[in-house]
């Protein structure tokens, strides 16, 4: 089975633009989770999506949305780019989102504000 | 906010086992504890996880305090690829979603 893979790899932009990222789950898997990863802050949870709903969110702004489609693919969004954005953006995919369920997570996007 | 606390780094030998600390001490009774690792430039990778019993599977074991505030990652003999940064996660389950909330792990070097 093709793992998760995240497009692009890797982007360059400035402040104020936005920004759309794109995560393709293992096949079979209906849950996506979104999550930023920074050297100041970790690894912080953005949100999850099942069945084209956004189960959870984590704490951060409204800048930050996302979307599944009816195949699981998602996709996130960033409007209004900020310097603090610029990050390593993963997206992790597992069968139902259930409590005990493997994460499997994408090679992640670096996304880089200017 | 679930929080998890581990050493920032921890040094081993190759071939010796190695055991990695996690607290945990606000969990409740139906969170799950997993354990992942990420490599440099690689995404997170799903170790282990369990929730009351101790675990085993063929990378490592999982040794679960009796009061679940506490555990501990084991590698049984640590090898050079398994040198990353291990993260202590708590999975916590609330309004049907499962978030994880992972700490700033711990950066294992492995000495050969």
């Amino acid at each position: 089975k093709a793992g998760v893979t995240q497009t692009p790899r890797y982007l360059i932009k400035t402040r104020g633009q936005q920004v759309t990222l794109s995560c393709s789950p293992i096949s079979g898997h209906r849950s996506v989770s979104w999550y930023q990863q920074t050297p100041g802050q970790g690894l912080q949870f953005l949100f999850e999506y099942f069945s084209e709903t956004q189960r959870n969110k984590g704490n951060f702004p409204g800048r930050f949305s996302g979307r599944q489609f009816s195949n699981s693919r998602s996709e996130m969004n960033v409007s209004t780019l900020e310097l603090g954005d610029s990050a390593l953006y993963l997206c992790a995919s597992s069968l139902a989102g259930q409590v005990s369920t493997t994460q499997y997570f994408g090679p992640g996007t670096r996304l880089t504000v200017l | 906010d679930a929080k998890t606390t581990q050493p920032n780094s921890m040094e081993s030998n190759e071939e010796e086992p190695v055991h990695l600390p996690c607290n945990h001490s606000t969990i409740s009774g139906t969170d799950y504890i997993h354990w992942y690792r990420q490599l440099p430039s690689q995404g997170p990778e799903y170790v282990i996880h369990g929730l009351t019993s101790n675990v085993n599977n063929r990378m490592a074991s999982l040794a679960i305090a009796e009061d679940r505030k506490s555990s501990t990652l084991i590698l049984h003999r640590a090898t050079l690829r398994d040198a990353a940064v291990y993260y202590c996660v708590h999975l916590y389950s609330g309004g049907g979603a499962d978030g994880l909330t992972f700490g700033k792990g711990t950066h294992l070097i492995i000495q050969p």
